[in-house]
């Protein structure tokens, strides 16, 4: 079964700070790998795609990478800024899980001012 | 507005009732999702459905039933056998290519808290 880790669990840094969130799986065959943001009470809102053929994505100052043979996402957040608060979540989906997402626990980002 | 709605956004439950929440999407996907998700965990998958009344079980899926007899509507109840029901209940979408595989991202809605008194 596919398991998905991401440290550290929560994550505090000063405004304007460039910091970098981490993803790990422990299956390298997957189809795709999703990160997503989630506000406090919210439901979760899409950041980035990324399928299994490519290295990264960029979506204005963010920035996924993907690196299938060691297992590992990186999602980079340029010049950081007290509205990017919020956790942060990755997904992936992979043959052996079907039509089924797993979830990493995710991240709790604090940006201060 | 194209999107995913949930409702309501808080449910109340008493012991041994069943209550249902509402999951409807207006973008056309093909596939729909339930999760629940409690303090501290990751989110962990109910039921899931690719097509109109067909669905399969997730990993949590005990003490919880579906129906998909829409494409646009999943409604999850919440039976008296699932005795730890009090968490965050969220539903997503995805379109599927022609090819039946699936590589288009999740979009979620807003979440249900459903609450155990």
């Amino acid at each position: 079964k596919q398991e998905v880790t991401q440290i550290p669990a929560a994550l505090s840094v000063p405004e304007g700070e460039n910091l970098v969130l981490n993803c790990s799986f422990t299956d390298s065959a997957i189809y795709n790998l999703q990160w997503f943001r989630q506000d406090p009470g919210k439901g979760l809102t899409s950041l980035l795609l990324i399928q299994s053929s490519q290295r990264e994505q960029t979506s204005g100052r963010l920035n996924a990478s993907l690196d299938k043979s060691s297992g590992r996402s990186t999602l980079y957040i340029a010049a950081s800024q007290p509205g990017d608060s919020a956790t942060y979540l990755c997904a992936v989906k992979s043959p052996e899980t079907g039509n089924q997402f797993y979830f990493g626990t995710g991240t709790s980002l604090t940006v201060i001012p | 507005d194209g999107g995913i709605t949930q409702s309501p956004k808080y449910l109340f439950r008493k012991e041994g009732q069943n209550v249902t929440l509402s999951c409807e999407q207006n973008l056309n996907h093909d596939a729909m999702y339930w999760y629940r998700q409690d303090p501290g965990q990751g989110l962990r998958l109910i039921y899931y459905s690719q097509i109109v009344n067909d669905f399969q079980k997730g990993d949590i899926a005990e003490g919880y039933s579906v129906s998909r007899e829409k494409k646009e509507s999943f409604p999850l109840t919440v039976t008296s056998a699932q005795k730890n029901p009090t968490a965050f209940y969220l539903c997503a979408s995805r379109g599927l290519d022609l090819g039946g595989l699936i590589y288009n991202e999740q979009f979620f809605g807003p979440g249900t808290r459903l609450t155990v008194l």
